[in-house]
């Protein structure tokens, strides 16, 4: 199966919190990461953790690593617009190989 | 301060040629890494080089190459193209290739093969 999971599409109204989920399978993950591509665009580095942390917030954004299910999320409060577009969960074990999901299509509903 | 740049934006090649895409870290970033990124496949690595050595390999046949030059600035080939090359193709780099937490791309370069 796959290594890094996400669901493809979540669709939420301006105003709402927003939640990304991802699942890996690597229990050696060392490092996770959210990016965001807005279209026609590269990758944006939003936020990071380590896999012994729990939680790490920074501004609007608040990550939940849950190492023993190996889930990880992504929280958006006071979800914008431009907030649309796709994100990326990947996980690195540290020595530079990024492993993707498929992303997740974020559309925000004026 | 620059980010990741990469050139040309786009590109258009016919089958059976070959492109050269060409990228610039971030100054004091010694690894480069390259990701293709093609409709349907989602990102998938293919080379990470580290001062100017190649240290890993995608699961990419051997047309794919690349090189590292001394100023850290890399260059991605892609010889007898085929018409599933065409993809963004996203360059990123590393302050520490160790670290993890450092590795920023850039706006990547758009290769369509006719």
């Amino acid at each position: 199966g796959e290594d890094v999971e996400q669901s493809l599409f979540l669709s939420v109204r301006e105003g709402d919190s927003s939640v990304i989920n991802c699942t890996y399978t690597d229990s050696s993950s060392t490092y996770l990461y959210w990016y965001k591509q807005e279209p026609g665009a590269g990758l944006q580095l939003l936020t990071y953790i380590f896999s012994n942390m729990d939680m790490k917030q920074d501004q609007r954004l608040t990550v939940l690593l849950n190492k023993k299910d190996k889930h990880l999320s992504l929280r958006i409060a006071d979800t914008q617009t431009g907030d649309s577009a796709i994100y990326f969960c990947a996980e690195s074990k540290g020595y530079s190989t990024l492993t993707f999901g498929k992303g997740t299509m974020l559309l925000v509903s004026p | 301060e620059a980010g990741v740049t990469q050139s040309p934006t786009h590109l258009i090649k016919t089958r059976g040629q070959q492109a050269t895409l060409r990228c610039s870290p971030i100054s004091g970033h010694t690894s480069v890494y390259w990701y293709q990124q093609a409709l349907g496949l989602g990102l998938q690595f293919l080379l990470w080089y580290d001062e100017g050595e190649e240290r890993n390999r995608g699961n990419f046949p051997p047309r794919f190459s690349g090189r590292q030059f001394p100023n850290y600035s890399s260059e991605l080939n892609v010889n007898a193209l085929e018409l599933e090359d065409s993809a963004l193709y996203l360059c990123a780099s590393s302050l520490d290739p160790l670290s993890g937490n450092t590795i920023y791309f850039g706006e990547g370069s758009w290769l369509t093969v006719v």
